[in-house]
């Protein structure tokens, strides 16, 4: 069964840092891209950047420059370093695993999500 | 605003046959595969629909997808009250080279 459970959700200031983290078990975990979307309060799913099962990423613009994905085959482990923090960030943070090794849109496990809150 | 668009609203009573339209362009749906996703209220979303019409095991046959252009449909048949959930069509980007959502659809059962 596959399971993915997210980690290093908070509240933090206006240009703080967090790092996310979801351990991934169930599946061979480098065969397939992973992502993470968010979802604000009260609004639709947003994909914020995913990375294939061999490394290139994807960052949607607003999060280019401030938010760092990465992967570690050896640990199952999907990682978000999220920096200079802002209130329009604050959400839901969903990790999630593609059907195919790069991401084309096709996420068939999510995990239940870890709560940001930026905030002073 | 969303790269896909989508009704925000659709509603029907149970048994009644419901479609949500997802538009889009010639750089996604135009050229790529769709997918679906069921969001019930306080959980994950789930996928519904892959590759514009495969249903992963599962899913209903009340729940169908297709592709036409640059717009594609998810209907549900014989509607059942616990349909009641936000719907998501999704589609990788060749011009942002990624993937986006649409803005969702509230499907409400009468």
């Amino acid at each position: 069964e596959v399971q993915l459970l997210e980690s290093g959700g908070g509240l933090v200031q206006p240009g703080g840092s967090l790092r996310l983290s979801c351990a991934a078990s169930g599946f061979t975990f480098s065969a397939y891209a992973m992502s993470w979307v968010r979802q604000a309060p009260g609004k639709g799913l947003e994909w914020i950047s995913a990375i294939s099962g061999g490394g290139p990423t994807y960052y949607v613009d607003s999060v280019k420059g401030r938010f760092t994905i990465s992967r570690d085959n050896s640990k199952n482990t999907l990682s978000l370093q999220m920096n200079r923090l802002r209130a329009e960030d604050t959400a839901l943070y969903y990790c999630a695993k593609s059907m195919d090794y790069y991401e084309s849109g096709s996420l068939d496990n999510w995990g239940q999500g870890t709560l940001v809150t930026v905030s002073s | 605003q969303s790269v896909l668009t989508q009704p925000p609203s659709a509603s029907g009573t149970p048994g009644q046959r419901v479609t949500i339209s997802c538009s889009g362009s010639s750089s996604n749906i135009g050229s790529n595969f769709v997918y679906w996703y069921q969001q019930v209220p306080g959980t994950a979303p789930k996928l519904l629909i892959y590759r514009n019409d495969q249903r992963p095991s599962g899913v209903p046959d009340r729940f169908s997808g297709s592709k036409s252009g640059t717009s594609a449909s998810l209907a549900i048949s014989g509607l059942r009250s616990e349909d009641e959930a936000d719907y998501y069509c999704a589609a990788w980007d060749d011009s942002l080279s990624g993937p986006v959502f649409g803005g969702g659809t509230k499907l409400t059962v009468l």
